[in-house]
This record gives C-alpha cells, structure tokens and sequence, in this order.
C-alpha cells in the first residue's frame, strides 16, 4: 500500500497565486486532516473531515479552502497565496471507528510564497 | 482548550546515554497521549500512545513513556540513545471529535546525538 500520498513535495508561489496540494489516501480512512508546520510552533490544525461531503474547520483555517467528494482525496485549496502560508503542509488520515485509531501522515508538501 | 508544553527545544545526548523529554499537557477530561518521530524531510512516524490502563507504555524502536496523571506529564525516554534516534519529537494530545482524531501538537524538542 502506498499510505497518504503527498504532491506536489515542492512549490514556490508568488503573492496572491493560488494552488492546489493534494492528499491521496489508500487505505480507506474515513477521516482526513492538514496540518501545518511552522518552526517553534508544531503542528497546528488546518481543516478535517470525517468524510466523503463533509468537512470541517481546525485551528488556523482563514486562507485555506478544503472539499471532500471522494473517501480517497482531500485537496487543500490556497486562494491566494500570501508569505504567512510559508510553511510545511502535512496531510494525515485514519479510521474513525473510536480514539484508538493510528494517525498516518503524508510526507509533506514544502510550500515557499515569495 | 487543550494544550502540549515541551520545554526543552533542543537535547543534546552523547551516542549511549539516557534520554529523556518533558511533555506536560493540559486537557480537561482522560488525555489520549501521543509521542510521534519526524527525521528530516520525513512525515511524522508514531513512537508510542497512552489511552488507558498501565501508565507505563512501550513503543518502538526501545521508547516508553509514563503518563503521570498528578503532574499531567507525560515523559518519552529511552535507556540508551543510539545515533540514528537524532530526530525531533513532538508530544501530542488528542480530542476525539466523534470521527477521528484531533491533535494538539507541542512545539518540538530537536534531539542531537553526539558520537
């Protein structure tokens, strides 16, 4: 199996461009999330979702768009890219049959906004 | 709201030597703890998970980490470093929002290994 899926690895944007990285998943985990990673800071929450229609927000939402029309893909949309979303993105996904699920994470997405 | 203290940012350990890294949490209710690895340019790997039972729980690659519910602190250590343990380490606590897992990360403690 090849886990979470992560592309692009690498993208440099301009200000105010937008993209699309995406999440692939093929173990046919109910719940999908993005997380963030910024120096000093961990990983903080993006958005979520527990599945296919449905989705939800996580701590730093503003600046990112999130849809969910397949169990298997859950793309984070940038609108428009501004320097503060420089960071690194990391897709994660489970089960969502009880706590004990095991979070598996992608192998992230580096993402420069010039 | 939940939060992950780890205090120290960086730990430097000579290749042989006990290791141990502070994480103190803050959660209102029974705390699912999490200790997960990321090595560089790697995604995040689970060490080891504490959702009940013994306070005393085994991971892989030689981890335990013991939950300490009177000083909300849940500690990762290991007997003996070896260089290839030279990572960062995140501590994370979770809330289960009825379909999966949200975590709460801390802020890292980078982990070198001397030789």
């Amino acid at each position: 199996n090849a886990g979470v899926t992560q592309t692009p690895k690498f993208q440099v944007l301009k200000t105010g461009q937008s993209m699309t990285l995406q999440c692939a998943q093929d173990m046919n985990h109910e719940y999908m999330s993005w997380y963030r990673q910024d120096p000093g800071m961990g990983l903080r929450l993006i958005h979520y979702s527990v599945g296919a229609g449905i989705t939800d927000q996580g701590e730093v939402p503003n600046g990112y768009n999130v849809s969910r029309s397949t169990t298997e893909d859950f793309p984070l949309r940038l609108l428009s890219a501004a320097p503060s979303q420089t960071s690194v993105y990391f897709c994660a996904s489970s089960y969502r049959r009880d706590r004990n699920e095991k979070l598996f994470f992608g192998s992230g997405t580096q993402l420069s906004v010039l | 709201a939940q939060s992950v203290t780890q205090p120290d940012i960086h730990i430097t350990v000579s290749e042989g030597a006990s290791l141990e890294l502070r994480c103190n949490y803050s959660y209102g209710a029974t705390p699912y703890l999490f200790w997960y690895v990321q090595s560089p340019g790697q995604g995040l790997q689970l060490l080891l998970k504490y959702f009940s039972g013994d306070t005393l729980v085994q991971g892989i690659k030689g981890f335990e980490a013991e939950f300490k519910r009177s000083q909300s602190s849940f500690n990762l250590r290991k007997p003996s470093v070896h260089w290839s343990d030279a990572a960062e380490y995140f501590c994370a606590v979770a809330s289960f929002t009825g379909g999966g897992n949200k975590l709460t990360f801390g802020t890292g403690t980078q982990l070198k290994v001397e030789l």
